[in-house]
């Protein structure tokens, strides 16, 4: 079983909410990531969580928020998102750093 | 730094097979390769790693060439679900354990 989930599927919001991403693994992995997917754009790396520490910020703003709670668990805080923040927000596990990453269905969110 | 996959897009009839190439400018530590269709998360296909190997299952296989820091994904007799956008990943070597960065994608359509 490789299989990710993304909760949720869609979302709207406007610039002054406050919502979360929802990212579960139940494989037993070790490191969690947020990717960013612009439309016909490759995903780009947000952050890197291993054995429930960051480890790994791209510079992402501080709008952007992770937590990782525990090992299965990733979350993606948002709050006072720009519209150009819309895109599909994935998430990857995998067994520890630099082995294969799963993707999860990802979440679409438009900021209005 | 991204790799750079060439071709952008490539057109096939069923049947036919096609050669998808991924290059850094970088030393890698590993490639990854991916195939998203549209709307949907991307899908593991096989990790290469650094020592120079090949690998394959079923019609689709992989070579990394790690002299020349090249990696290139072959798809024999094509089928119509090998539709999507390939995307390779590469991490570097001795840097950011985890840190996959992904090429622009090709876009591969196979026709009836």
């Amino acid at each position: 079983d490789t299989e990710v989930t993304q909760t949720p599927k869609h979302l709207v919001m406007g610039m002054t909410n406050k919502k979360s991403l929802k990212c579960e693994q139940h494989m037993g992995h070790r490191a969690m990531y947020w990717y960013k997917q612009k439309a016909k754009k490759p995903p780009e790396l947000m952050f890197v969580y291993s054995y429930e520490k960051l480890s790994i910020n791209e510079s992402v703003p501080s709008r952007f928020s992770p937590e990782c709670p525990n090992s299965s668990l990733l979350n993606l805080h948002l709050h006072a998102l720009q519209p150009e923040d819309s895109a599909l927000y994935l998430c990857a596990s995998s067994q520890h750093r630099r082995e294969t990453q799963y993707f999860g269905p990802g979440t679409r969110l438009l900021v209005l | 730094q991204q790799p750079v996959q060439s071709p952008q897009a490539v057109i096939l009839r069923e049947g036919e097979d096609a050669v998808i190439n991924c290059s850094s400018s970088k030393a890698l530590y590993s490639v990854h390769w991916y195939r998203q269709k549209h709307g949907e998360a991307p899908i593991f296909l096989m990790i290469l790693l650094k020592g120079g190997e090949q690998k394959g299952h079923d019609k689709i296989s992989a070579s990394f060439n790690e002299k020349k820091q090249q990696s290139s994904l072959y798809l024999t007799a094509s089928q119509l679900s090998y539709s999507g956008t390939y995307f390779c990943g590469t991490e570097r070597s001795g840097t950011s354990y985890g840190k996959l960065t992904f090429g622009q994608g090709t876009i591969l359509t196979v026709h009836p």
